[in-house]
């Protein structure tokens, strides 16, 4: 299956400022990039995604940005808040979604 | 309704037992999966049906079985649980588009524990 990889595992940030997160794949065929958000006691969901003919997509304090080239993409979270906090999955998808580890992301206030 | 819904949420299962998870949606979604995940783990895809066609993930393949009934209902099980198996499942569904994914819709799990 695919490799993706997701840095970093925790990521503490102040509240109003701004949190990255970068995953890599292995597979140049995957096409579609979800990014989901965990809370705990919930399933992920999905907040944002971005498909292989894209480079950048925007919503909602949310960018992602897409290198097909370097088989790299990343989730930034601007204005970062303490409902921010949770477990962040990137994936990949050729036809099954593969995840990264994911990200623990603390906005402390 | 846009939920998927797993039964039961918890599950204590003893070494060597089977187990039987279920899984279902009413989106009308072609493509339902099993995910398996540990803790500080990313999810691990097990096996995913599309319409009847069943497809197993190589390193899993022996471990896990599947039955899906009709288009909204999908099992995992396991014929004889290891302490290992010890981890969330996570049920997923989604609809297939021509040549790209569409967004995955996840369950809250079902959390096994094998004693």
């Amino acid at each position: 299956g695919e490799q993706v990889e997701q840095l970093p595992s925790i990521l503490r940030v102040q509240e109003g400022s701004s949190a990255s997160i970068n995953c890599t794949y292995e597979n140049s065929a995957s096409n579609y990039f979800p990014w989901y958000k965990q809370e705990p006691g919930e399933n992920p969901k999905l907040i944002i995604d971005i498909r292989s003919n894209m480079e950048r997509k925007q919503t909602q304090g949310l960018i992602v940005l897409l290198d097909k080239k370097a088989k790299r993409f990343s989730l930034h979270i601007t204005d970062t808040q303490p409902g921010d906090s949770a477990m962040y999955f990137c994936a990949a998808s050729e036809g099954r979604i593969f995840f990264g580890d994911g990200t623990q992301l603390v906005v402390k206030p | 309704d846009t939920t998927v819904k797993q039964n039961p949420r918890y599950k204590l299962a003893r070494v060597g037992k089977p187990v039987n998870l279920i899984c279902s949606q009413t989106m009308n979604h072609d493509t339902m999966y099993w995910y398996q995940k540990k803790p500080n783990q990313a999810p691990k895809l097990l096996l995913f049906y599309y319409d009847k066609i069943l497809n197993r993930e190589a390193d899993t393949f022996e471990k896990f079985q599947s039955s899906r009934p009709n288009n909204s209902f999908c099992s995992l099980y396991i014929g004889s649980a290891g302490l290992e198996y010890s981890a969330m499942y996570l049920c997923a569904s989604s609809r297939s588009g021509t040549g790209a994914f569409t967004e995955v819709f996840f369950g809250k799990g079902t959390r096994l524990t094998v004693v």
